[in-house]
């Protein structure tokens, strides 16, 4: 059965540092992995999708995102953060069989100014 | 994201009323799902649609009850609900369900809280 670990419940950057939000997962499959975005009161939104394609997945707002079999990682990076980024962050995967999309438990991201 | 619309934003309702929640997408997709998230759990899904005709129903008490009359519009029909089903309700579509590669798109969400 497919699986996505969230690692870090909670990050806090500085305004203008680099981002870093990690994710494993597991899966006997090739995988179709996604990140979503979720700002206060708001739902989710997508931010890029993994779909075996090309391994380094450029999406919205400056995200992207490298699959990295041998490592079981799909970490979420961005180079200069923005007090916009500010949200909850949740690493997706797609089950294989069924498409169904099991969600990590998410990571809050912080940005001071 | 105006691709689906959740109706109303915000709902607060007795334990005895009866109320509904409304979704419509506009993207032209065939599939519509149901998800309930609540504080320190991760997302639930509750039911999948698939071209009008529910494919998945996740154990969901029968006080919650879907409805889809068609691909653009899906409704949860609600009575007689417990304090702990106070949570946020977000719907999202996508082209076709069981494939998996397909993203999904979400709305807003309601926010439901029960006295």
């Amino acid at each position: 059965a497919q699986s996505v670990t969230q690692l870090d419940s909670h990050v806090s950057v500085s305004e203008g540092t680099p981002v870093l939000l990690r994710c494993n997962y597991s899966s006997s499959y090739s995988p179709s992995l996604f990140w979503y975005v979720q700002h206060p009161n708001k739902g989710l939104q997508l931010l890029l999708k993994y779909t075996s394609a090309a391994t380094l997945v450029k999406g919205i707002n400056g995200f992207e995102a490298e699959f990295k079999k041998s490592e079981t990682s799909f970490h979420l990076t961005k180079p200069s953060a923005h007090m916009s980024d500010a949200a909850e962050y949740f690493c997706v995967v797609s089950e294989s069989n069924t498409g169904k999309l099991i969600f990590g438990q998410g990571t809050t991201l912080q940005v001071k100014p | 994201e105006t691709g689906v619309t959740q109706t109303p934003r915000h709902l607060v309702m007795g334990m005895t009323n009866k109320k509904s929640l409304k979704c419509e997408q506009h993207l032209g997709h065939n599939a519509m799902y149901w998800y309930k998230q609540s504080a320190k759990k991760p997302l639930e899904l509750m039911f999948v649609y698939n071209f009008k005709e529910q494919t998945e129903n996740n154990s969901v008490p029968s006080r919650f009850s879907p409805e889809c009359p068609n691909s653009s519009h899906l409704f949860l029909h609600l009575h007689t609900l417990q304090p702990e089903d106070s949570a946020l309700y977000l719907c999202a579509s996508s082209q076709v369900a069981g494939q998996q590669n397909q993203p999904q798109h979400f709305g807003d969400g309601t926010r439901l809280s029960i006295l």
